[in-house]
This record gives structure tokens, C-alpha cells and sequence, in this order.
């Protein structure tokens, strides 16, 4: 089975920071990923797909990159509304894993 | 704008099977072009992926729920379904529906609805 890791599991940062989260998978999944946030009480939203598309409707502060085993996820100007925890989730064969997420909180 | 909505008991006891339904509105469920899918998430934890179905009734679970899990489909009632036998406090979580599109990504989620297994 494939693993997510995501690191840091915690990241305490500033509105208007750039912030950068890392999802490793355990071995190779071509661009295979996808990111989603959740706010406390609510479903997570999808952001990014295919490890760098922009889901309509996101704001372009968000974005993806990274293919093989290394994925990131920056936003280039921390806004108040997106302090909330970070997901990412690989495709494969029609089985899906999530991360374990990444608590974005404020400093 | 489609919309999906869970029900279900909020209360299971233990040894029993959990059952849940996922309406489809703003949309119709045998549209070739999606999966639907149950996806978990304990209190203060992550999220985990349960199940997915085609409109066809071809189903796809997560291996270490597979003998448990029965996930179905009624096109006639834009509806699907989920049952998880032999519960126990364990699998106490906010279950969720989501339409899955090309690329396995999820892009539309129900609210959620939290079950909770106890006696």
C-alpha cells in the first residue's frame, strides 16, 4: 500500500506569510494528488488536482507542485481564511489515501 | 448546483451495522463521468476513504474495511448508500458522501453526519 506522509503535522505562521506544506507518498505516483482544506465543523474543499491544477474557484494564492514522490502545496500570502488544516489524497487504481494533515494555525 | 446530503441513525450500538444514505440533488447519480464515494473522519482525527461506487453498481473499498463495508446504489432515487457491519466504538466518526471526478479527486462533499457507537 501506498503511504501519505505530510509534514509538518503543525505550522504556525502570520497572515500575509508564504507557507509551504510537503506531501511525500512511500513510493512513486506520477501526479496523482490532490489537496483539500477543512475548517473546523465543515467537509473538506478541494483546492488542487493532478498536483498543480487549480480547482474553480480558488483563489490563485493557492498552489500545487511536485510529481514522483515529493508534493507541495504554498500559499504565497497567508488571509486570515485559511488558518485550517491541509490534506493531501492520492488516486491509485481506484483506491484513495490520505495524509494524516497539516494544522496551518496562527502564530 | 449539486448538492449532497447524508442521513442516517446519529446512534449505533456496538456489534451492529451502521447505515447511512446520501442524496443527490442538482444532479443526476448516473452521470457516466463520476464515482460517488464514503469518506470517514474520527473526532480529532484525519480522513479516511471508505468506498466508492459507479452508477453501474461496480464498487471499490478500502481494504482494511472491505469485509465490513457494503456500498449501493438506486439510481431511480438519485441515492446511494452505505452499511458497516459489526461496529464498535472504533469506528464512532463524521461520515461523509462525496462525488468523485477524473483524476480520483473528490469535488463536491455532503455536510457530514456524526455517528456515534455506543451502547
Amino acid at each position: 500500500d501506498i503511504q501519505m506522509t505530510q509534514s509538518p503535522s503543525t505550522l504556525s505562521a502570520s497572515v500575509g506569510d508564504r507557507v509551504t506544506i510537503t506531501c511525500r507518498a512511500s513510493q512513486t505516483i506520477s501526479s496523482w494528488l490532490a489537496w483539500y482544506q477543512q475548517k473546523p465543523g465543515k467537509a473538506p474543499k478541494l483546492l488542487i488536482y493532478k498536483a498543480s491544477n487549480l480547482q474553480s474557484g480558488v483563489p490563485s494564492r493557492f498552489s500545487g507542485s511536485g510529481s514522483g514522490t515529493e508534493f507541495t502545496l504554498t500559499i504565497s500570502s497567508l488571509q486570515p481564511e485559511d488558518f485550517a488544516t491541509y490534506y493531501c489524497q492520492h488516486y491509485n487504481t481506484y483506491l484513495y489515501t490520505f495524509g494524516q494533515g497539516t494544522n496551518l494555525e496562527i502564530k | 448546483q449539486l448538492q449532497l446530503q447524508e442521513s442516517g441513525p446519529g446512534l449505533v450500538k456496538p456489534s451492529e451495522t451502521l447505515s447511512l444514505t446520501c442524496t443527490v440533488s442538482g444532479g443526476s447519480i448516473d452521470n457516466s463521468s463520476y464515482y460517488w464515494g464514503w469518506i470517514r473522519q474520527p473526532p480529532g482525527k484525519g480522513l479516511e476513504w471508505i468506498g466508492t461506487i459507479y452508477y453501474s453498481g461496480s464498487t471499490y473499498y478500502n481494504p482494511s474495511l472491505k469485509s465490513r463495508v457494503t456500498i449501493s446504489i438506486d439510481t431511480s432515487k438519485n441515492q446511494f448508500s452505505l452499511k458497516l457491519s459489526s461496529v464498535t466504538a472504533a469506528d464512532t466518526a463524521v461520515f461523509y458522501c462525496a462525488r468523485r471526478t477524473g483524476g480520483g479527486k473528490f469535488d463536491s462533499w455532503g455536510q457530514g453526519t456524526l455517528v456515534t457507537v455506543s451502547s
